[in-house]
């Protein structure tokens, strides 16, 4: 079956302080992963995707980096605005879930001043 | 550009009472269209997908239904509310060339009493 597990649940930062967040994820053939960013009360806000195993997008203080078996959400020197839920998706080739998005159940990021 | 509508924002509805809620969206022609629930502790869950009008895919068996009478207009329905019907619900759109990219609405918050 295919599955998403993000973790940690929550993290709380100081201000400049980086930190990771992962996305573990069990796919019948991985079709694209996804980062999303969602504010308290609003849809979900499209970040990146990745395709394949050693690809990095960057933006900002942001960097998704790409694995077989996982993704990394790097923040660097995060700033009070960047406090958020992540959420991390992935796409299947095949299998029952095929072209549709699986989501985790996000890392609520808090970063204080 | 592409912009997505959903209304209402927010809903209170008694126990059994009948639900309908609205999601257009803009700059598009033949969008593939998404209904997803998000409840508090869980992940994004996907109800409904289409790929055209009247063409409606269920993923999980519950009460709700969804129509797309146009092409760019998805409708979510109910007959009777539960109250396990409570939750925030999400419309996304994704083109049908571009792999996975899925762009949200800002939502509809639904409590059911």
């Amino acid at each position: 079956e295919d599955q998403v597990t993000q973790s940690p649940e929550a993290l709380r930062l100081q201000e400049g302080e980086s930190s990771s967040l992962n996305c573990s994820y069990t796919v019948s053939g991985l079709r694209g992963l996804f980062w999303y960013r969602q504010d308290p009360g609003k849809g979900p806000e499209f970040l990146f995707t990745l395709y394949s195993a050693g690809e990095e997008k960057e933006k900002e203080r942001l960097k998704a980096t790409l694995t077989k078996k996982e993704s990394f959400l790097h923040i660097t020197a995060p700033k009070p605005e960047d406090s958020a839920t992540y959420l991390c998706a992935v796409q299947a080739y095949y299998g029952g879930s095929q072209g549709n998005l699986i989501f985790g159940k996000g890392t609520k990021l808090s970063v204080k001043p | 550009s592409q912009t997505i509508h959903q209304w209402p924002a927010t809903l209170v509805q008694p126990v059994g009472s009948p639900l309908s809620l609205e999601c257009t969206v803009e700059g598009t022609s033949n969008p593939n269209l998404y209904w997803y629930r998000q409840a508090a502790g869980r992940g994004l869950q996907l109800l409904f997908y289409s790929v055209g009008i009247g063409q409606i895919s269920s993923e999980v068996p519950q009460n709700l239904s969804a129509s797309r009478p146009q092409d760019r207009q998805f409708i979510l329905s109910s007959k009777k509310l539960l109250l396990s019907d409570s939750g925030f619900y999400l419309c996304a759109w994704s083109a049908k060339t571009a792999l996975g990219f899925q762009y949200f609405g800002p939502g509809t918050r639904l409590l059911v009493l």
